[in-house]
């Protein structure tokens, strides 16, 4: 399989705790994105990797989120004291770096907090 | 403010007729244009994409027209299947896609 994959496709927390979601992107793309997408909307983006590096954040991502690619390959998104209100899809993207290139989603990890 | 609207939230379309999806931006830095198709508990799916540098890209059934002046693009589906039944998002292409707010379409048989 080469497409883009993430673990768990499911998470139910409850507030206060803490959640980590890893990102698998395609091997050859140095690119990988995050995004959130809540009910009826589109997906919104919150931050991106040009391989390890990060490079933009999204007002969206407050101090409590926090993303990492450490060697340039998988990514983690760990969501600190989870509020009800982060309950959403947070989808991962990734994509070549040059010129304006497909971004190529993962399935999404669902996550609810109760 | 939203940059990408998709004004339509719903489509409803027969078998076989064509399905067109509209979309507005108002970012004329805007330079790439990518249609996608979700099901329901499933990532977004890539389906067809547009430079600005052209107005019209084809793609068996789906076709993407782009009306720079007018800071509009629009999807077309022809012929419509059930299968097609899903939403739709546009996207524009900065460092990072902007989304359209999505339209589901249905495709009656």
């Amino acid at each position: 399989d080469t497409g883009v994959s993430q673990d768990p496709r499911h998470k139910i927390t409850k507030r206060g705790q803490n959640v980590t979601f890893r990102c698998d992107p395609i091997s050859e793309h140095n690119r990988l994105y995050w995004y959130r997408q809540t009910l009826g909307q589109g997906p919104e983006f919150l931050t991106y990797f040009q391989n390890e590096a990060q490079l933009e954040k999204s007002r969206l991502l407050s101090d409590r989120f926090s993303a990492e690619r450490p060697k340039g390959s998988f990514s983690t998104l760990e969501i600190q004291r989870t509020e009800q209100g982060d309950s959403a899809m947070y989808l991962c993207a990734s994509s070549l770096a040059w010129g304006p290139e497909t971004q190529y989603f993962g399935p999404g990890t669902r996550l609810l907090v109760l | 403010d939203q940059q990408v609207k998709q004004n339509s939230p719903s489509l409803s379309v027969q078998e076989g007729r064509i399905s067109i999806l509209n979309c507005d931006y108002t970012n004329s830095m805007f330079d790439y244009f990518l249609w996608y198709k979700k099901y329901p508990a499933e990532g977004p799916t890539f389906l067809i994409s547009i430079s600005s540098i052209k107005d019209k890209n084809e793609d068996g059934r789906f076709t993407v027209f782009l009306n720079k002046s007018a800071k509009h693009l629009s999807l077309h589906i022809v012929p419509s299947q059930p299968g097609d039944s899903a939403v739709y998002f546009c996207a524009a292409s900065g460092n990072m896609l902007t989304f359209g707010g999505g339209t589901r379409l249905m495709v009656k048989p």
